[in-house]
């Protein structure tokens, strides 16, 4: 079993749709988690940090981590052509250790307009 | 402000050689990790580096090592190259340890 699992997708919305990104994982040590957003032929680029469960919301997205279960999502509203990418999930172990990132294998999203 | 630079951006190397990765991390940053993207696959830890010091080291053979220097530049080396090492190499670099990491472009490695 995967320390993080993100199903790969691909996931196609008409724009305006609301759309959900989840990962889960097996790993109860995990302290920070994040989500990273990746155009093709770039580096991830990070979107949203949290370190305790509850939600965090940063214009059109929010990410959400539910400890208990082991589950971290995103969502985005009012999506967008340009939200068009891959969208990895990350997670590490915390202060004191090294910050080696976990991924998720990342979830393709398209928009269309 | 500049953002984390790697060169080269492309290279295609001939199974059995040797290729160094380079790496600049954003003015200030004292940690630097590197990173194997595999195509279809999330990003793969490799190393992480801070204060010149190895603090990290993923599942990867010896053939793969790396440094940090005094300006916190980093190399990464691979030796006697694989079809396998064919990937997008990260580089990314924090001010902290533990997140909060920023990562380069990368470098599209072809072994043929």
């Amino acid at each position: 079993q995967k320390e993080v699992e993100q199903d790969p997708g691909p996931l196609s919305v008409p724009e305006g749709a609301i759309v959900s990104l989840n990962c889960t994982y097996s790993n109860s040590a995990f302290q920070y988690f994040m989500w990273y957003r990746q155009y093709s032929r770039k580096g991830p680029e990070l979107l949203m940090y949290t370190y305790s469960s509850g939600n965090k919301e940063d214009g059109r997205f929010t990410a959400q981590v539910d400890k208990s279960s082991k589950y971290i999502s995103l969502f985005i509203r009012d999506s967008q052509p340009s939200d068009s990418a891959t969208y990895l999930c990350a997670m590490s172990f915390g202060s004191g250790n090294t910050g080696k990132l976990i991924f998720g294998q990342g979830t393709t999203l398209q928009v269309k307009p | 402000d500049a953002g984390v630079t790697q060169s080269p951006t492309h290279l295609i190397k001939t199974r059995g050689q040797h290729v160094t990765l380079r790496c600049s991390p954003i003015s200030g940053h004292k940690s630097v990790s590197w990173y194997q993207q595999v195509l279809g696959q999330g990003p793969q830890f490799i190393f992480q580096y801070y204060e010149k010091e190895e603090r990290g080291r993923g599942n990867f053979p010896d053939r793969f090592s790396a440094r940090q220097f005094p300006n916190y530049s980093s190399e990464l080396n691979v030796n006697a190259l694989l079809l396998g090492d064919s990937a997008l190499y990260l580089c990314a670099s924090s001010l902290l340890l533990d997140y909060g990491y920023t990562f380069g472009s990368g470098t599209r490695l072809t072994v043929v």
